[in-house]
């Protein structure tokens, strides 16, 4: 199957810092998520980037599919902000990464 | 509203029973799917469904059964064959209509515990 690597596992930020995390992924793929899981439980769809770049308020992506890696930025961090950050990539079925733990200290 | 219902919210079990997690989706969307997640972890697919009345295995299916007799509906059982079931549950779905190229939707997921 697909493997997906993402840096780094654990980000400790400072309200208003901006971060960046990666996504390492082994195949080209035609679907690539951004999730962030807030402390409920719930996998909030952030982006669906299989290539280019997208934004959405403070929060933006880019996925070089000839690489076979994408970027999450976040910017003017927020303490809401904390939580898990997952990549999952796959055609029919998602492979996810283990995730960034994200926390942001007021 | 739109979106994927799954319940109940938390589950207990005793050991040896089978357990049953539902999944709805008002969608209309055609591929649905199940995945576990153990804490501090990602999450790994069990079993996927691009279609009524078949399915294909993901790559943890031992221990766990599914049916989809309806296109809105594709619950997961967890049958005592599963020696570790206490784990976080989600469910999704996506459109294959525009081909595969299309984002899955989550639930908002099932706990289940073992007593």
């Amino acid at each position: 199957g697909i493997q997906v690597e993402q840096s780094p596992p654990d980000l400790i930020l400072q309200e208003g810092a901006n971060s960046t995390l990666r996504c390492n992924f082994s195949d080209s793929v035609n679907n690539l998520q951004w999730f962030h899981q807030n402390p409920w439980g719930q996998l909030i769809n952030l982006f669906y980037i299989p290539s280019g770049t997208k934004q959405n308020g403070r929060l933006s992506a880019t996925t070089v599919a000839t690489e076979r890696y994408s970027l999450l930025y976040i910017s003017s961090s927020q303490t809401t902000d904390s939580g898990v950050y997952f990549c999952a990539v796959g055609d029919y079925k998602l492979s996810f990464g283990a995730g960034t733990t994200v926390t942001v200290r007021a | 509203d739109g979106g994927i219902t799954q319940s109940p919210k938390y589950l207990f079990r005793k050991e040896g029973q089978n357990v049953t997690l539902s999944c709805e989706q008002n969608l209309n969307h055609d591929a649905m799917y199940w995945y576990r997640q153990d804490p501090g972890q990602g999450l790994r697919l069990i079993y996927y469904s691009q279609i009524v009345n078949d399915f294909q295995k993901g790559d943890i299916a031992e221990g766990y059964s599914v049916s989809r007799e309806k296109k809105e509906s594709f619950p997961l059982t967890v049958t005592s064959a599963q020696k570790n079931p206490t784990a976080f549950y989600l469910c999704a779905s996506k459109p294959l209509r525009g081909g595969i190229g299309q984002p899955q939707h989550f639930g908002d997921g099932t706990r289940l515990s073992i007593l």
